[in-house]
C-alpha cells in the first residue's frame, strides 16, 4: 500500500478552532492533492501542492509537503460548521493516476 | 461549469447478480474513472478510460467490466455481486494529458451498492 495510515482517522473540534490533518505516504510522489468530501457528495479538490513547493495557501487552507519525511498536512484556520467533511490526500500512484488515502473525518461543532 | 451524473443513486442487488452503474459528464473531459470507496477506507481505482472506446485496468479491476460508449459516458458492471457487499462507487472525469501533477478530478455523487 502507498499509505502510512490505512484507516479513516476522526477529529471533532469546536467552530472557530484551527485544525491540522496529516497524511504520510510510502512511495515518492511529485504531487499531493487534498480533496474534501461532504456527506452524500463526491470528493472535490481543495489544494494541489508539488514536490518543489513546501507550502501552498488558499483562503483559510494551508497545505505543506515534506518530501524527506514523505508527509503532507492540511490546516484549516477559523473552522466553520460547514467544514465538516472527510478530507483525503491523494498522490501519484500506480498507472500514473491519483491514489487516495483513507482520509480524516472532521466534525466541526457549532 | 459542468456536472457528473451517476445513476442510480442507490442499487440493491442479489448475490451473483450482474449489476450496471452509469455515469455521464458534460465537461467534455477526455478521461473518466471509476473508483470504489469502502467505509473507512481510501478510494481504489477500478477502471479508467482516456478516450472513447479506451479501457485501462486499475488496481481493483477483477470482478468488474467497464465500457466507454462515447466521450460523455462511462459505465461499470459488477459481473457477479458478492453477498453482503456494501460500497460506494464514484465516477470522475478530468482533462487528458495532465497527469497527477496537474490533474484535477471532478467527481459525481456516487452510487451506493448493497448486496443482499
Amino acid at each position: 500500500s502507498q499509505w502510512g495510515e490505512e484507516n479513516l482517522q476522526a477529529l471533532s473540534i469546536q467552530e472557530g478552532e484551527d485544525v491540522t490533518m496529516n497524511c504520510s505516504y510510502k512511495t515518492y510522489t511529485t504531487v499531493v492533492q487534498w480533496y474534501r468530501q461532504k456527506s452524500g457528495k463526491g470528493p472535490a479538490q481543495l489544494i494541489l501542492i508539488r514536490s518543489n513547493e513546501r507550502e501552498k495557501r488558499s483562503g483559510r487552507l494551508r497545505a505543506t509537503l515534506d518530501t524527506s519525511s514523505q508527509s503532507s498536512s492540511l490546516s484549516i484556520t477559523g473552522t466553520l460548521a460547514t467544514d465538516t467533511a472527510v478530507y483525503f490526500c491523494a498522490t501519484a500512484g500506480s498507472f500514473n493516476k491519483l491514489t487516495f488515502g483513507a482520509g480524516t473525518r472532521l466534525a466541526v461543532c457549532p | 461549469g459542468g456536472i457528473i451524473t451517476q445513476t442510480p443513486k442507490f442499487l440493491i442487488g442479489q448475490e451473483g447478480q450482474k449489476l450496471t452503474l452509469k455515469c455521464q459528464q458534460n465537461f467534455n473531459h477526455d478521461t473518466m474513472y471509476w473508483y470504489r470507496q469502502d467505509s473507512g477506507k481510501g478510494l481504489r481505482l477500478i477502471y479508467y478510460s482516456i478516450t472513447e472506446n479506451d479501457l485501462q485496468k486499475g488496481d481493483l479491476s477483477e470482478g468488474y467490466d467497464a465500457s466507454r460508449e462515447k466521450k460523455s459516458s462511462f459505465s461499470l458492471t459488477v459481473t457477479s455481486a458478492q453477498k453482503n457487499e456494501m460500497a460506494v462507487f464514484l465516477c470522475a472525469s478530468s482533462i487528458w494529458g495532465q497527469g497527477p501533477s496537474n490533474e484535477r478530478l471532478f467527481f459525481g455523487h456516487g452510487t451506493k451498492l448493497s448486496v443482499l
